[in-house]
């Protein structure tokens, strides 16, 4: 079946203007987690949604970051302001509340480039 | 979740079994150990996991020690296709948060 997938794969854009970055996860995948990773970092965690419940948004480096995801399944990860540090790789995850193995499917990511 | 210390790079020649050790000292009861690889220009991909017994699938295996403070994945025959940064995490059995990744181990393969 279809992974998860993300648009676009790449975006460029100017300091100051606002972004949106769109995850479909797996059909079925009740969890969803927005990653991002920097020019030679690691991967950094910045939200999660479970279900109907509240999202774990521990992970958002300032205000200007915001997610969403309409119905349970599609999500929108919006940065306003863009600033050149946050240009990355910003990668979707999702998986299943089934079993204890919990394996997390990623997308391709979307390259984000501030200018 | 608990640190894990894993090389920040290794070579293998292709063909050749790889032994990649990720130390977890401070791993508690209930935490599995999970490896995840990502290949160049790609998301991270899942590996195997395991809590105390040895595991073993299509794509590796997983050797723990018997106080579960370190662990060792092994490729039994190294390929090209599995140079990438292999990441050793520790996650709460059950749960569905967040993985926290660590810097990983860079492998290359050299034909």
């Amino acid at each position: 079946g279809a992974g998860v997938s993300q648009s676009p794969s790449n975006k460029v854009t100017e300091k100051g203007k606002d972004v949106e970055l769109r995850c479909d996860p797996i059909s079925g995948h009740t969890a969803l987690y927005w990653y991002r990773q920097s020019l030679g970092q690691g991967l950094e965690f910045l939200i999660y949604f479970q279900g109907n419940s509240a999202p774990d948004k521990s992970g958002l480096p300032s205000d200007r970051f915001s997610a969403e995801r309409t119905g349970g399944s599609v999500s929108t990860l919006t940065i306003q302001r863009t600033q050149q540090e946050d240009s990355a790789v910003y990668l979707c995850a999702s998986s299943s509340l089934a079993g204890l193995r919990n394996e997390q499917f990623f997308g391709p990511g979307t390259r984000l480039t501030v200018l | 979740d608990a640190k894990t210390t894993q090389p920040n790079s290794m070579e293998s020649n292709e063909e050749e079994p790889v032994h990649l050790p990720c130390n977890h000292s401070t791993i508690s009861g209930t935490d599995y150990i999970h490896w995840y690889r990502q290949l160049p220009s790609q998301g991270p991909e899942y590996v195997i996991h395991g809590l105390t017994s040895n595991v073993n699938n299509r794509m590796a295996s997983l050797a723990i020690a018997e106080d579960r403070k370190s662990s060792t994945l092994i490729l039994h025959r190294a390929t090209l296709r599995d140079a990438a940064v292999y990441y050793c995490i520790l996650k709460y059995g059950g749960s569905q948060g967040n993985l926290i990744f660590g810097k990983g181990t860079k492998l290359s393969v050299k034909p």
